[in-house]
Formats: C-alpha cells, structure tokens, sequence
C-alpha cells in the first residue's frame, strides 16, 4: 500500500563510515527526489531523477551519490559520513515536471552520526 | 536569490481561524505548494496556486497573489490535530528539474 518507502527509518553510525539509504515507490512516477532536513527544519534539495536521468544535483559534497537503478528506484550512498551529516533525509516522487506535479513524500530516514 | 519568508511559531485556540503568511522571492516562479508535516512524519501535501487567487479545499484555503510575492494558507474550525508545521513551497521554473524551494515552515500550535 504504501506509496514512497525508504530504509531504514533510523540509522546510528560512526563517523567515517559508509551507508546507504533506500527509496522506492509503487506509484509509476518518472520523478523520485532526495531531500535533506536540519535540525531548523529547513528541507532542501540535494538530488532529482528523471526517468533515471539525474537532471538536479545541488552543492552537495561528492560524499553523497545516488544511484537510480530503475524509475522506481532511488537509492542514496554516503561515504565518510561526517557528524554534520546527521539529519532526516526524505525521498520524493512525482509523475513527472510538469508544473502541477505533485511531489509525495517518504516516511524519512533519520540519521545521526556519532 | 532565493528567499522564502514564513513567521516561526503560531499559536491558535480549537474551532478558530487562523492564517499563515508566506513571502518569497525567487529567480522564477512556476507555483506555490502548502505541506502539512506532522512531528516526525513525511511533509503531507495541502495545497498548490500558480494563478492568483483563493483556492478552496474543505477547511483549508490558500490563496496567492504573484504580483506581491504573498501566499497564505487559511485553516478554519481549527482542531487539536492540526497541530503540525506547515511549509511554503515555490516550484522553480523547468530546467531546473521540478525543484522545490522550502520555507522553514511554520510551527502551528492549536490550543484547547
């Protein structure tokens, strides 16, 4: 049933290591999107896919790579993961680009690097 | 630049109104969107404008006026679980991908 997950929901890691997060969405959408939210709340845009193409990759450090295997898929690699890293990230999709396009959110992962 | 401007903190009794303000300037304009997000829950979509205008859905309205760079999201027969943050959205224009641009949103708390 549900639209976008992600996993895990909480992940606790050291500083240095490496980890993925998971996103996937049964909606048909050709849009999927990660997000980075502080701890001000501030959401922001880190990465968007279109049709497994990446078409938005914001000043984000070359630590953090997607991976879209497949348009219902968009996975999210950190290298060297940094205490400044500890934040809630959330997966998106849309249908498309359209300007109407709504984009729906995942359930959010929060991570806090020790 | 891009600025998105919504008050920090608002407080409202049960069966009020309320409103909140949201400004922006950005370098394009492609529409506004309103999000719900409850405490440690997804950002819940409320509302979108591109035209100017109310756009009315149940007990939440949201109303835009591009010329100003103003929007306002308007809650009305407040109930105890709309107590919740509410984001301000600006869809930038095409070739930058769908991208939205968030306010930092606007801690509604609804009091008895």
């Amino acid at each position: 049933d549900t639209a976008v997950s992600q996993t895990p929901k909480y992940l606790v890691t050291q500083m240095g290591n490496d980890k993925s997060i998971k996103c996937e969405q049964n909606l048909g959408h050709d849009t999927m999107y990660w997000y980075k939210q502080d701890s001000k709340k501030f959401l922001k845009i880190m990465f968007s896919y279109n049709n497994k193409e990446l078409i938005i990759n914001e000043t984000v450090p070359n630590r953090f790579s997607p991976k879209s295997p497949d348009k219902a898929h968009l996975n999210l690699h950190i290298n060297s993961l940094e205490l400044g890293d500890s934040a809630v990230y959330f997966c998106a999709s849309s249908p498309g680009l359209a300007r109407t396009d709504t984009q729906y959110f995942g359930p959010g992962t929060r991570l806090t690097v020790l | 630049g891009q600025n998105i401007d919504q008050p920090t903190e608002m407080t409202a009794t049960e069966g009020a109104i309320v409103q909140i303000n949201c400004t922006y300037q950005t370098s394009g304009f492609n529409g506004l969107f309103w999000y719900q997000q409850h405490a440690g829950e997804a950002p819940t979509f409320l509302s979108y404008n591109v035209l100017d205008g109310l756009e009315e859905k149940g007990r939440f309205s949201s109303f835009l006026s591009r010329s100003k760079g103003y929007s306002y999201l308007l809650l009305k027969e407040l109930q105890m679980k709309d107590s919740a943050s509410y984001l301000c959205a600006v869809r930038a224009l095409g070739n930058q991908g769908g991208k939205l641009i968030f306010g930092q949103g606007t801690e509604l708390s609804v009091k008895p």
